[in-house]
């Protein structure tokens, strides 16, 4: 697609769940990021994979968080044993490389843990 | 620490009454500071990126520009359709990586 495509875009589950998040980054775009934004705050980075590096994770908050990137496209977040405070929209970003500056966002998954 | 700043949390114009949006920012290693205007249930769009002190740029009433420790987001004569909520961002990369760090933002509405 033109863009970067996530799903789902609305995620309701149950506290103590598993949950997975999917970003689908435009073509050809080496770098990806993903944030999470709580209800009317800014964007808290949690990680950033450029592509065969090692990716940066020190914005991950806990060790309930992972995050992987297959073959330096598609990347899944994944957040097991959810918990309310999980609540957040994720949006995944990409970029043309590292230093390329502007990132092109995805719509993001909002994610509500109850 | 890297960190971002932005003020006001939220301003309030009339149509046509042009104001300033401050992002200030300590970081180590600035490689670029970027500004995006996210809409409500969107993800942010890109404005500018300046890369120097004393770089403009400009986009229809749009200017942003930049310091050593702060930038400026210009809106001249606003209308209700740029009612949105501004992010400032900040690319940092003097260890060796090219994390973007974000302000909480500015949520800014005209009034028609």
């Amino acid at each position: 697609g033109a863009g970067v495509s996530q799903s789902p875009s609305n995620k309701v589950t149950e506290k103590g769940k598993d949950v997975e998040l999917r970003c689908d980054p435009i073509s050809g775009h080496t770098a990806l990021y993903w944030y999470r934004q709580s209800l009317g705050q800014g964007l808290e980075f949690l990680i950033y994979f450029q592509g065969n590096s090692a990716p940066d994770k020190s914005g991950l908050p806990s060790d309930r968080f992972s995050a992987e990137r297959t073959g330096g496209s598609v990347s899944t977040l994944t957040i097991q044993r959810t918990q309310q405070e999980d609540s957040a929209v994720y949006l995944c970003a990409s970029s043309h490389g590292a230093g390329t500056g502007e990132l092109f966002f995805g719509e993001g998954s909002r994610l509500t843990v109850l | 620490e890297d960190q971002v700043t932005q003020s006001p949390e939220a301003l309030r114009l009339q149509e046509g009454e042009s104001s300033s949006l401050n992002c200030s920012y300590t970081v180590s290693g600035l490689r670029g500071l970027f500004w995006y205007r996210q809409d409500p249930g969107k993800g942010p769009e890109f404005l500018f990126t300046l890369y120097s002190a004393g770089e403009e740029k400009e986009k229809e009433r749009l200017k942003a520009t930049l310091t050593k420790k702060e930038s400026f987001l210009h809106i001249t004569a606003p209308k209700p359709e740029d009612s949105a909520t501004y992010l400032c961002a900040v690319q940092a990369g003097n260890t060796g990586g090219f994390k973007t760090i974000f302000g909480a933002g500015t949520r800014l509405f005209v009034k028609a």
